[in-house]
């Protein structure tokens, strides 16, 4: 298993709300990604970091924000939450971000806007 | 642009059975290829991957993956299934060449295994 924690597992939360999830990692990975997963489907890269002070957007359009001020941790902000939200956020890193670098993954963040 | 194709949604095999989940890909160069397993409310876990060399990968859990330069396949194998292997498989692509910022990911197969 690989040391990369995610918080809440579950969130369930009004709209309009402003949510933070947590992604940590403690491998000393410079390279972090956050991916937008709905059930039982593909993965969608949103957001990616390759290091402090480096945020950049992914392939799929997402209204959240992100932050890069530790190495090790990689938090994800939705201002204002609305039900389209609504979906599973997966947390990941890898060491270099070099191609064939493995990626290995939080066990998620599931979030349900009301 | 880089693209994964797992063209069957489900694989149902008996238990014993020897598995196969089938995977091309596209890239323009050579690729990095990858396999991802996912249980019910948790992340992915990583299986195996294919960087150069020899073309058949050996993985966790007794899986392994063919990598065919030809057909542009990577389809992911397992000699006797098990219930326990029950999951969602994904397959993952990168670029050689250009060292794209992430993994490009399949839309996932779901192996059922009966006993």
């Amino acid at each position: 298993e690989a040391d990369i924690y995610q918080t809440p597992r579950y969130l369930v939360i009004g709209t309009g709300k402003k949510i933070t999830l947590e992604c940590s990692q403690t491998m000393g990975h410079d390279k972090m990604y956050w991916y937008q997963q709905d059930p039982g489907m593909e993965l969608h890269l949103i957001h990616y970091s390759y290091g402090v002070n480096s945020t950049e957007k992914g392939d799929l359009s997402s209204e959240s924000t992100v932050s890069r001020i530790r190495t090790e941790h990689f938090p994800l902000t939705l201002e204002s939450a609305r039900p389209s939200h609504t979906s599973q956020y997966l947390c990941a890193s890898s060491l270099h971000g070099q191609g064939a670098d493995t990626q290995y993954f939080g066990p998620g963040t599931r979030l349900t806007v009301l | 642009a880089q693209s994964v194709a797992q063209p069957e949604d489900q694989v149902n095999v008996a238990e014993g059975n020897p598995l196969t989940v089938k995977c091309t890909y596209s890239v323009s160069g050579n690729p990095y290829l990858f396999w991802y397993v996912q249980y019910p409310n948790r992340g992915l876990q990583f299986l195996l991957k294919y960087i150069t060399g020899d073309n058949l990968v050996k993985g966790s859990y007794g899986f392994e993956a063919e990598f065919n330069k030809s057909q542009t396949s990577f389809h992911l194998k397992k000699p006797s299934a098990l219930v326990s292997d029950s999951a969602l498989y994904f397959c993952a692509v990168n670029n050689m060449d250009t060292g794209r910022r992430a993994l490009t990911f399949g839309s996932g197969t779901r192996l059922q295994v009966q006993p």
